[in-house]
């Protein structure tokens, strides 16, 4: 069946670093990929998505690019602001099908 | 434009118990779904519902049940609570133009977080 898989966190970082967090799926057909942000005590928010291969999604400063050949969206950052700590979920939408299926989440940590 | 509101933002039960958690949905969306979040895990999918139909269910028992009404807004019903049913039970709702469009970006609520004991 179709299923997402995430690196596992924690992930902590100093302020300006760098940011990669590996997300990789597997599915049948051609899926939509999604970016969700879960910020402390709220709900998930939309960072950012692709519809098809070689698609780059983009937002605040955050991008993954659709790589159907390693069927990966990985989600990175040129510089992190403590502003960014909260938890990241990578997702997936079949073809025609309306539900999401969500990685297990990375937690990321922005120290200043 | 209003987003999506939850209601209870926490409740404790028992176990046996039953709850229900209430959603309404983004001003223009006709679609809602429902997810559970047990902590440290991503949401999974429980159901979704469009034109008061339910239009796809997840791995879920019948226990599971819900609503929606005319205007959109939603129901999720859980009888005979049980200990791992504690989770933050998270509603999206959806834009009009297709219920199983694999690209609908969903607007999530803050969620209902639910203690069983």
């Amino acid at each position: 069946g179709n299923s997402v898989t995430q690196m596992e966190g924690p992930v902590t970082l100093s302020e300006e670093a760098f940011l990669t967090i590996n997300c990789t799926y597997t599915a049948t057909g051609y899926p939509s990929l999604f970016w969700y942000v879960q910020y402390p005590g709220e709900g998930l928010q939309l960072l950012l998505k692709a519809t098809k291969a070689d698609d780059k999604g983009s937002n605040k400063g955050f991008e993954a690019t659709y790589r159907k050949e390693t069927t990966s969206f990985h989600l990175e950052k040129g510089s992190v602001q403590v502003s960014d700590s909260a938890v990241y979920f990578c997702a997936l939408s079949a073809p025609d099908q309306g539900k999401l299926i969500f990685g297990q989440g990375t937690t990321l940590q922005v120290k200043p | 434009e209003t987003g999506v509101t939850q209601s209870p933002t926490h409740l404790i039960k028992t176990r046996g118990q039953q709850v229900t958690l209430r959603c309404s949905s983004q001003s223009g969306h006709n679609t809602v779904s429902w997810y559970q979040q047990a902590l440290g895990q991503g949401p999974q999918f429980i159901f979704q519902y469009y034109r008061e139909e339910e239009n796809g269910r997840g791995n879920f028992p019948p226990r599971f049940s819900g609503l929606q009404f005319p205007n959109y807004s939603s129901e999720l019903n859980v009888n005979a609570l049980e200990l791992d049913d504690s989770a933050l039970y998270l509603c999206a709702s959806s834009q009009p133009g297709g219920a199983r469009s694999g690209a609908n970006v969903l607007t999530f609520g803050a969620g209902s977080r639910l203690t069983v004991l």
